[in-house]
């Protein structure tokens, strides 16, 4: 079945820092979401990468979507406070919900004043 | 509106118990999916419904049945739990199946006694 990894699982970082996390798929994906979960909360949609090589950014963040559709990553530019959370990215093979998504295991940002 | 209500937000049950979790969209989706989340893991797919039908059933034990009454109700029965059913079960809902995202609810946290 699909699995999707995602690294790394918990990620410290100084408020002002960078913050990256990755996401990995074995097989070829339709489209890519990212999720932002804060502590108590549930997932929140952040945003859909669907073409090949797209690159959206949203603020601080930047979503990156592979040119062979297999990998993305979430880059955070300076970090604050209010970014703390798990971020997890979700694939899905058929293109939406038709199968559901798959979720990888999520990056835990811990931000230290 | 661009909620998705859960109910309960918390219950505790003994393992002969039977009851149910709601979930409630008015957003005009047609597609609701039922996820479980243990503790600092990703939401699991268990159920999909696309147009009030089930389409997707991730080989869930038989003491969890779901039931869409309508385009805008979820509902969970639970029967004969397990102390290891203890998670976060959370509803959410999609426009379709098909590149969108989806919303999620707050989620009910259930502990099984």
């Amino acid at each position: 079945g699909q699995q999707v990894m995602q690294i790394p699982q918990y990620q410290h970082v100084q408020e002002g820092e960078d913050f990256t996390t990755y996401c990995n798929s074995s097989t070829t994906l339709s489209n890519i979401q990212w999720y932002k979960q804060r502590p108590g909360g549930h997932p929140v949609f952040l945003i859909q990468l669907v073409k090949s090589g797209e690159v959206k950014k949203q603020k601080r963040l930047t979503f990156q979507f592979g040119e062979a559709k297999k990998n993305s990553s979430l880059h955070i530019t300076a970090t604050q406070t209010t970014d703390v959370g798990t971020y997890f990215c979700a694939g899905s093979q058929s293109g939406g919900g038709a199968d559901g998504l798959t979720f990888g295991k999520g990056t835990h940002l811990i931000i230290q004043p | 509106d661009t909620e998705v209500t859960q109910t309960p937000k918390h219950l505790v049950m003994g393992m002969t118990n039977k009851k149910s979790l709601k979930c409630e969209q008015h957003m005009g989706h047609r597609a609701m999916y039922w996820y479980k989340q243990k503790a600092k893991k990703p939401p699991e797919l268990m159920f999909v419904y696309s147009y009030e039908k089930l389409s997707i059933n991730e080989s869930v034990p038989s003491r969890f049945s779901p039931e869409c009454p309508n385009s805008s109700l979820l509902n969970l029965h639970l029967h004969a739990l397990q102390p290891e059913d203890s998670a976060l079960y959370l509803c959410a809902s999609s426009q379709d199946l098909v590149y969108t995202e989806a919303f999620f609810g707050q989620g009910t946290r259930l502990t099984v006694v």
